[in-house]
């Protein structure tokens, strides 16, 4: 079955960074879109952005554009995002997620999550 | 990019049905059929529960029912039960621009 597990999530300090990585397994890591999805507490599921299957197409919300950086390796079934430039608002679970594409589908299956909390 | 339109609320005793809405526009909801629903419990990750507007993933139970009519995309829970208790989000496929898949605001469910 489809597994996301997220890592590298914590407390920072404004201005600072952190890179977050996910580990897939359960499915044909190189067949589909790949996305990082976050949530603040208490609010709904916000874009962070997205990578295309073979790596050419990437989406960043205004919100991260320029502090983020998203990538992927096919080989080692990974994902990660590199967070630069860390503020108040970035403070949320971000959860890695398969999709928003892949096999013909419209569709997500998400990890767990991890919590990135940045403050003084 | 717009958001998806859902109401921020909606309730239902154990045993009855309700519906959630999800309103987009002529150029999403209303012109392709990749409509899903998550079901997202307190502390937990979202989970698919129906995609392809009508469709249900191995595992979900039946008593979970999606449908559309013109713009607006349905989830219906029947024989609602204490579990089902949860916050629920719509997307969709859109072709007007980045990002192509677009999300509701999210309804919460309570289970009176």
């Amino acid at each position: 079955q489809v597994q996301l597990v997220e890592s590298g999530g914590g407390l920072v300090k404004p201005g600072g960074s952190l890179r977050l990585s996910c580990a897939a397994s359960g499915f044909t890591f190189s067949d589909y879109y790949m996305s990082w999805i976050r949530q603040a507490p208490g609010r709904g599921l916000e874009w962070v952005s997205y990578i295309s299957d073979g790596g050419t197409i990437i989406y960043y919300a205004d919100s991260v554009k320029g502090r983020f950086t998203i990538s992927r390796d096919n080989a080692k079934k990974s994902l990660s995002l590199q967070m630069n430039s860390l503020r108040a608002e970035d403070s949320a679970v971000y959860y890695c997620a398969r999709g928003p594409y892949g096999s013909g589908s419209y569709q997500f299956h998400w990890g767990q999550g991890t919590l990135v909390t940045v403050s003084t | 990019q717009s958001a998806l339109t859902q109401p921020a609320s909606v309730s239902g005793s154990p045993g009855q049905s309700i519906t959630i809405s999800c309103t987009g526009t002529s150029s999403d909801v209303g012109a392709y059929n990749y409509v899903s629903w998550y079901q997202q419990h307190p502390g937990k990750a979202p989970k698919l529960m129906v995609y392809d507007v009508t469709n249900r993933p191995s595992g979900v139970s039946n008593r979970f029912s999606g449908s559309k009519s013109g713009n607006t995309a349905s989830l219906t829970i029947s024989g609602l039960q204490a579990e089902d208790e949860a916050d629920y989000y719509c997307t969709s496929y859109t072709p007007n621009g980045t990002p192509f898949v677009i999300f509701g605001g999210g309804t919460k469910l309570t289970v009176l």
